[in-house]
């Protein structure tokens, strides 16, 4: 099976550069997704790692390191649209490639 | 161009009435996915659909049941509703390709059972 742990909150100021960790345990390894969810709404999908290193997009950034079953998410010049939670995702061969999701970070920003 | 469509968007249930969560997308996806989120539980898969004429269990398929109706619908129907069922659901499609297999999810049912 998979699981996943990431921490439960984070919390930075407005303008800032904030990091969110996701370590994970899984049978078989495929990729590491990260998706954004807003209160109330549902989730949509960010970015996207199969093999080591950093993906950017925009202000957002992704790591992969697969020896050590660690990711992260960058978020640089923060802004309070930013307050969310956040999932990781691993997904495996040993389970169908269908995405298992931590429990979330839920990321607050302050003014 | 909708993407992922749910109806109803919320309901209240009695304990032991039955009801079934509609799900359409119109991408052209071959998977679909029905998942549960509680508080602090972070999103957990009830059934999924690889493609058009199959369904498999999730995580927590107990106490669901599905129907691929067609390649665009995914239903999900709880047959006697229990309090421990209140969560709201979420229904995604998928290409189906794995890999970077983007989810798209439609906005939830907030389900309450008394």
């Amino acid at each position: 099976g998979q699981s996943l742990e990431q921490p439960s909150e984070v919390t930075a100021v407005e303008g800032a550069i904030v990091q969110i960790n996701c370590t994970y345990q899984t049978s078989g390894f495929y990729g590491l997704s990260w998706y954004q969810q807003h209160d109330g709404g549902a989730p949509t999908f960010l970015s996207y790692n199969a093999l080591d290193g950093l993906e950017e997009t925009g202000r957002f950034s992704s790591f992969l390191s697969r020896s050590d079953s660690y990711g992260y998410l960058l978020l640089q010049e923060l802004q309070m649209k930013d307050s969310a939670s956040y999932f990781c995702a691993v997904s495996s061969p040993g389970g169908s490639y269908i995405p298992t999701f931590g429990r979330g970070t839920s990321l607050i920003v302050h003014p | 161009n909708a993407g992922v469509t749910q109806t109803p968007k919320f309901q209240v249930l009695k304990t032991g009435q039955s009801m079934t969560l509609q799900c359409a997308q119109d991408m052209n996806h071959n998977s679909m996915y029905w998942y549960r989120q509680d508080p602090g539980m972070g999103l957990r898969l009830i059934y999924y659909s690889a493609s058009e004429g199959t369904t498999d269990k999730g995580e927590v398929p107990n106490g669901y049941n599905v129907s691929r109706l067609n390649k665009r619908e995914f239903s999900l129907r709880l047959e006697s509703a229990a309090p421990s069922q209140t969560s709201v659901y979420f229904c995604a499609s998928s290409v189906g390709t794995g890999g970077k297999d983007e989810q798209f999810f439609g906005p939830g049912t907030r389900l309450t059972v008394l």
